[in-house]
């Protein structure tokens, strides 16, 4: 079965520095990843996602992520965090199911900006 | 701007006493799913709609269910909350169920249940 693992559920940056958020996957077969952001009292948003076109994926808000099937990671980063940037972060793949493909998260990792 | 709706924003409800959670959305898309999301927790999928198709996870309780009349609208049915039924529940939408078709969430339901 697909999985997603994310290492670490909190992770504390200061404002301007690099945001480096984990995601491995698991998958017999070239998975469908994604990373959706969630504010406090929101739903998720996409940020960006793989579908195989190309193995670096830029998506909003400065981030982007980094297919790399050698260490079947997804990782997410930003050059430089922004206060703005504190939310919870979660990594999900497309995992077949009864009726369609659902969408199957990881644990999430919560980013916290430190002026 | 199309977009997926949740009403209400917040819900407070008794023990065992029914309550339902709206979602609607303007994207016309034929795929609708439903969420909970514990405090904390990643969303757990429930069940969707592909179009008038309903799908239940294995694992969702029978006290869940849900009903879609048309294209732009799904409830959520909690026939007899209990309190670890407490959550946030996310409605979201797809254009087909496809591997790369990414969802579209709304800004979810938090639901208290006393």
């Amino acid at each position: 079965a697909q999985s997603v693992t994310q290492l670490g559920s909190h992770v504390s940056v200061s404002e301007g520095a690099l945001v480096l958020l984990r995601c491995n996957y698991s998958s017999s077969v070239p998975p469908y990843l994604f990373w959706y952001v969630q504010y406090p009292n929101q739903g998720l948003q996409l940020l960006l996602k793989y579908t195989s076109a190309a193995t670096l994926v830029k998506g909003i808000n400065g981030f982007e992520a980094e297919f790399k099937k050698s260490e079947t990671s997804f990782h997410l980063t930003k050059p430089s965090a922004h206060m703005s940037d504190a939310a919870e972060y979660f990594c999900a793949v497309r995992t077949s199911g009864a009726g369609s493909y659902q969408l199957t998260f990881g644990k999430g990792t919560k980013l916290s900006v430190i002026p | 701007d199309a977009m997926v709706i949740q009403n209400p924003r917040y819900q407070v409800t008794q023990f065992g006493k029914p309550v339902t959670l709206s979602c609607s959305q303007t994207l016309n898309h034929n795929v609708m799913y439903w969420y909970q999301q514990k405090s904390s927790q990643a969303p757990k999928l429930l069940f969707h709609y592909y179009d008038k198709d309903f799908n239940n996870e294995a694992d969702t309780p029978d006290n869940f269910q849900s009903r879609r009349p048309n294209t732009s609208f799904c409830f959520l049915d909690i026939r007899s909350p209990g309190l670890g039924d407490a959550a946030m529940y996310l409605c979201a939408t797809s254009r087909g169920g496809g591997k790369d078709s990414p969802l579209h969430f709304g800004n979810g339901t938090r639901l208290t249940v006393t």
